[in-house]
Formats: C-alpha cells, structure tokens, sequence
C-alpha cells in the first residue's frame, strides 16, 4: 500500500490567482498521476508524473494551465494557474502501490479548490 | 474509446439492505479496481478485481472480463457505506485510469 498525504486539504481563492497543490507519498514510486474531479463529476486524469522528466498531459490539459513538478520520487506539486470559478473542483494526487504483483492504485486525500 | 456505465446512478438503503452495483464496459479492460468515495472527499480502494471474486468483509466483487462487466455486493448495509462508488479500469498499456460515472449510495438508519 501507500500513504499519501495532500497540502492544502481545501482552500478558496480568487480569480486570476494561483494555487499549488504539495503531493507527499511515504515511498518512493515511479510515477504520480493528477487528477481533478469537478462538482458531482467522476474522475479526470490531468497528468502523469514521472521523476527527471516532462509530465504527461492528457487531452484537454495544457501545461501553462496546470505545470507540475517532480523533483524526487517521493514528492510532486501541481499548480493550478490563472484560475477561473471553472476550476473549482477536488484534485488528487495517486499513485500505484508497490510491491510484487500490486496494480492497485492509491489516492491522496484531496484538495477541494473554490474559485470566487 | 471505451465505453463504461455503472448502473444504477443512485441508490437509497435502508440500514441492513443487501445491494449489487454494476459495472459494465464496452471492450477489454485491465486491471478493473472498485473504489469508494466517502462524503468528505477521500477515495479508497476496495478491489483490484481484474477477474474472478473476492471478499472483504461485508463487501465482495465479482468480474466476468469475457462478458466485460464486474459486480460490487454490498451486504447488510451501514450508514458508513454512503458515498459514491467508482469502477476504474486501464485499456490497452496506458496507465491511464478510467473511471465510470459512479454509483451514489446513501444508506439511511
């Protein structure tokens, strides 16, 4: 398993504004995906995250929107950029579990973002 | 690309109720999980159940990957089952998880 702890738990911010989001997992993993969940929604995958490499954006993702960084293999930020009420949602940090045969994935417990 | 519905939307219980979500998906999956989403936000994973049945508890989980669908058996339902239950499943060699829409369970006293 992992445990994965996610700064800040919530937070509201102003438009126009940037916020970034610190992801600490308590082993050291080879990748770390960003996801988002809008209101009521189910689960988007924003990034993948690998250590000493470019990120991995999904479609409809951009960079400049959302850059992240991956300094070590147990650490990943992710900063929500210029934002708008539209980006108002819960982002997750997750990473597969580790071990023989483990294909489980693991989430963060959230941070839930409100765009005045 | 894919398609997966998880069926029903919602679902009301009463305490003590048995219950089966279902997870349908249009072409071959890998590593189909089940998660629960608590009211606070925090999502668990309950199963990684690319085939066969498992148990845990009051909880079990079938996937029948030739007939592409997996099932999630609630028994004997408690208030702390609400929330919302995802399935989540990769395709092909991306590590990309895709989730369904979910199920929202609230179980009442």
């Amino acid at each position: 398993s992992a445990v994965i702890s996610q700064k800040p738990s919530r937070d509201i911010c102003q438009r126009g504004t940037s916020l970034t989001i610190q992801c600490q997992v308590d082993s050291q993993v080879t990748m770390m995906f960003w996801y988002r969940q809008q209101p009521g929604q189910s689960l988007t995958l924003i990034a993948t995250a690998n250590q000493g490499s470019e990120a991995t954006y999904e479609s409809g993702f951009v960079i400049d929107k959302f850059p992240i960084s991956r300094p070590n293999l147990t650490f990943s930020t992710l900063t929500v950029s210029n934002m708008s009420p539209e980006d108002s949602s819960i982002y997750l940090c997750s990473v597969e579990g580790t071990g023989v045969g483990t294909d489980t994935q693991y989430f963060g417990p959230g941070t839930r973002l409100t765009v005045l | 690309g894919i398609q997966v519905e998880q069926s029903p939307p919602d679902l009301i219980l009463q305490e003590g109720a048995n219950s089966t979500l279902r997870c349908n998906f249009s072409d071959s999956v890998n590593n189909l999980q089940w998660f629960h989403q608590n009211p606070w936000g925090q999502l668990i994973n309950l199963f990684y159940i690319p085939s066969g049945t498992k148990q845990n508890g009051r909880l079990s989980a079938t996937t029948v990957a030739t007939e592409r669908y997996s099932l999630l058996y609630i028994s004997s339902s408690q208030t702390t089952d609400s929330g919302v239950y995802f399935c989540a499943f990769r395709v092909g060699g991306y590590n990309k998880l895709i989730f369904g829409a979910g199920t929202r369970l609230a179980v009442h006293p």
